[in-house]
């Protein structure tokens, strides 16, 4: 059982905007700006697409963002495109004992 | 550009010991920039953080896998390895090899993964 919760499935039409929570705790989430986001397409590598609660890497779509509040991490996607169908997967720093914890993971559909 | 490839046996009996090895390229594993770690997917299933290493072998796990992990550093091959003991179908993965940001506490460079069945 993950440690952070995200919903299992969000979908969403083209160009649309969709948003995936990711639910944590005093523990990790809402107590370190810590959070990072992965894509992860069928029978590839996950990717880094946000790290930091809103940082991107260098070469990632600006159509990605993220925001927190309190302890729930958000990932937003903007004008969404056939290519952003993939699972979307959470991470957040837990301290020294716990380190890093993953959320299970959403399965975004581009309808 | 930093690469990281993943190499095991892909089948391990039941209470017999995981081996993996990750060889890293494109960089140097001491570097300071750098924890080296590893992260497993049952199929079907979320990620899940193993534990990591620094070029100094220090290392860090995930307290529910720590008492069966070791992951160490090879800086002479730049390999570091995943040492999992008693392992049990439970264990059936898909193993991961990553770099952890230490500025950032990301995992921005993942290896393509490498497939571990534990099956009599």
């Amino acid at each position: 059982q993950s440690a952070l919760t995200q919903p299992a499935s969000v979908s969403g039409s083209p160009g649309q905007s969709i948003t995936i929570s990711c639910t944590g705790s005093s523990s990790d989430v809402g107590n370190y700006n810590l959070v990072s986001w992965y894509q992860q397409h069928p029978g590839k590598a996950p990717k880094l697409i946000l790290y930091e609660d809103t940082k991107r890497p260098s070469g990632v779509s600006d159509r990605f963002s993220g925001s927190k509040s309190g302890n729930t991490a958000s990932l937003t996607i903007s004008g969404l495109q056939p290519e952003d169908e993939a699972d979307y997967s959470c991470c957040s720093y837990a301290g020294t004992t716990v380190h890093y914890v993953f959320g299970p993971g959403t399965k975004v559909t581009v309808l | 550009q930093l690469q990281l490839q993943e190499s095991g046996p892909g089948l391990v009996k039941p209470s017999e010991t995981l081996s993996l090895t990750c060889t890293v390229s494109g960089g140097s594993i001491s570097t300071t920039t750098y924890y080296w770690g590893w992260i497993r997917q049952p199929p079907g299933q979320g990620l899940e953080w193993i534990g990591c290493v620094f070029h100094t072998g220090s290392a860090f796990y995930n307290p529910s896998l720590k008492s069966r992990v070791t992951i160490s550093v090879d800086t002479s091959r730049n390999q570091f390895s995943l040492r999992l003991t008693s392992v049990t179908a439970a264990d059936t993965s898909l193993y991961y090899c990553v770099s952890l940001w230490r500025a950032t506490d990301a995992f921005d460079v993942w290896g393509q993964g490498t497939i571990l069945t534990v099956s009599s």
